[in-house]
């Protein structure tokens, strides 16, 4: 059984370009939540799609987007980037049931903008 | 005010010690409530969930108090694969949505 993966897992890109970081969750889940991690810091929620809607968002720009695909999976894309982007930048997996739904990290994309 | 604060750490303790983290929240609509793991520089991982009754699940007990908006985390006889960051979160609906992580408390457990 395939725990939440993602991809790529090391990422460095320089200020102004644009990326698209990618996450296939657990099997069996459908909803995808994506956090911000800075050094030293706990993650900051970003999103979370359902159903391919994006269904709650945390305090962030318009610079970051989200896409949650039939199968699934969810891509992060973000926009001009900025130096203070620089984080790790992990997905999570949850089955919505109604009920309080735990969490499932995958292994995160660091990302470092230069 | 951060809506989820914790004892900034870090501790060190030796072996076989009892160690208990502290966690408080703002937000007092708040739900749902747990402690995640995180090596280091690894994904969290869930450690409990906490819940108003209080809950055990070997060396770690979590309690939950509505009234004072306060979690804590009580590990016994500390081993030392127990170090890590041990990060508080609060989610704000009854759906485990928009999770909200305190800053993490370093466990260092010494030989």
């Amino acid at each position: 059984d395939a725990g939440v993966t993602q991809s790529p897992t090391h990422l460095i890109k320089t200020r102004g370009q644009q990326v698209t970081l990618r996450c296939s969750p657990k099997s069996g889940h459908d909803t995808v939540s994506w956090y911000q991690q800075a050094l030293g810091q706990g993650p900051q929620f970003i999103f979370q799609y359902y159903e391919e809607e994006e269904r709650q968002r945390g305090n962030f720009p318009d610079r970051f987007s989200g896409h949650q695909f039939p199968n699934y999976s969810s891509e992060l894309n973000v926009n001009a980037l900025l130096l203070g982007d620089s984080a790790l930048y992990l997905c999570a997996s949850s089955l919505a049931r109604g009920g309080v739904e735990t969490q499932y990290f995958g292994p995160g994309t660091r990302l470092l903008v230069l | 005010r951060k809506e989820v604060e914790q004892d900034p750490g870090p501790f060190n303790v030796p072996e076989g010690a009892t160690v208990a983290f502290n966690c408080t929240y703002s937000n007092s609509a708040s739900q749902s409530f747990f402690w995640y793991r995180q090596d280091c520089r690894k994904e969290p991982k869930l450690l409990m969930s906490v819940y108003s009754s209080g809950n055990e699940d070997g060396r770690f007990t979590a309690q939950l108090n509505r009234a004072s908006q306060y979690i804590s985390l009580l590990i016994r006889d500390s081993k030392l694969s127990d170090s890590a960051t041990y990060l508080c979160v609060v989610s704000r609906d009854n759906y485990g949505q928009n999770f909200v992580f305190g800053p993490g408390t370093r466990l260092s457990v010494l030989p």
